[in-house]
């Protein structure tokens, strides 16, 4: 079965420092890629994704990440954090051309002390 | 433009009980999902609407689940009996169909404790 693997499940971090949040995932065909974040008390909200075209997708808040397709991954960067940056980060894909359910990880909790 | 929003956002019922949760898709959106986050683990797929019909419903964990969307518009999802394990957070997201957009976007969720 397909599945997304988060290689952190918590990490803290001091401000300025630089993150990087691993994220693999098993699927042999083609993928759409997603990072979504939670911020303490509100809504998921989608970071940035990557469909097709350029593997290095810019989103919001100055995050960034990756696509290698021959290492299935998508890790997530921002070179220099800030305290408002604590939430817990979800790694997730969907199948192109299949259902449009959304394969989550089991989340990063980013926790960033000032 | 108003986001997806659910009611309640917190429910207590003890076992055996029965409750429904309900999910309001941004107005426009035929995609309605719902999703659940069980304490511990990944956000799952439970099922997928297009307007009135289900699309997918193979993330249904039981019979013990039924989802509605009367209408297709809000939709609402029933558990009876609750059991403990039905303990968590659902999740409630909205698509575009046409244009097609595959960008799904959350509402706050529902935290359901069952005692």
């Amino acid at each position: 079965a397909q599945s997304v693997s988060q290689h952190n499940h918590h990490v803290i971090l001091s401000e300025a420092a630089s993150l990087e949040l691993g994220c693999n995932y098993s699927y042999g065909g083609t993928v759409n890629l997603f990072w979504y974040v939670q911020y303490p008390g509100q809504h998921l909200q989608l970071l940035l994704k990557y469909f097709s075209g350029d593997p290095l997708v810019k989103g919001i808040k100055g995050f960034e990440a990756e696509f290698i397709k021959s290492k299935f991954s998508f890790n997530l960067r921002k070179p220099s954090v800030q305290w408002s940056d604590t939430a817990e980060y979800f790694c997730a894909v969907t199948l192109q051309n299949r259902d449009d359910k959304i394969i989550f990880g089991k989340g990063t909790r980013l926790h960033i002390l000032p | 433009e108003a986001g997806v929003t659910q009611f309640p956002s917190h429910s207590v019922i003890e076992k055996g009980q029965t409750v429904t949760l309900r999910c309001d898709p941004i107005s426009g959106h035929d995609n309605l999902y719902w999703y659940r986050r069980v304490m511990g683990k990944e956000i799952k797929f439970l099922l997928h609407f297009v307007k009135e019909s289900k699309q997918d419903e193979s993330g249904m964990p039981n019979n013990r689940f039924l989802a509605e969307r009367t209408g297709g518009t809000y939709s609402t999802l029933k558990v009876q009996p609750a059991e403990l394990e039905d303990s968590g957070v659902y999740f409630c997201a909205s698509s575009q169909d046409y244009p097609r957009s595959d960008t799904q976007y959350f509402g706050p969720g529902t935290r359901l404790t069952v005692l």
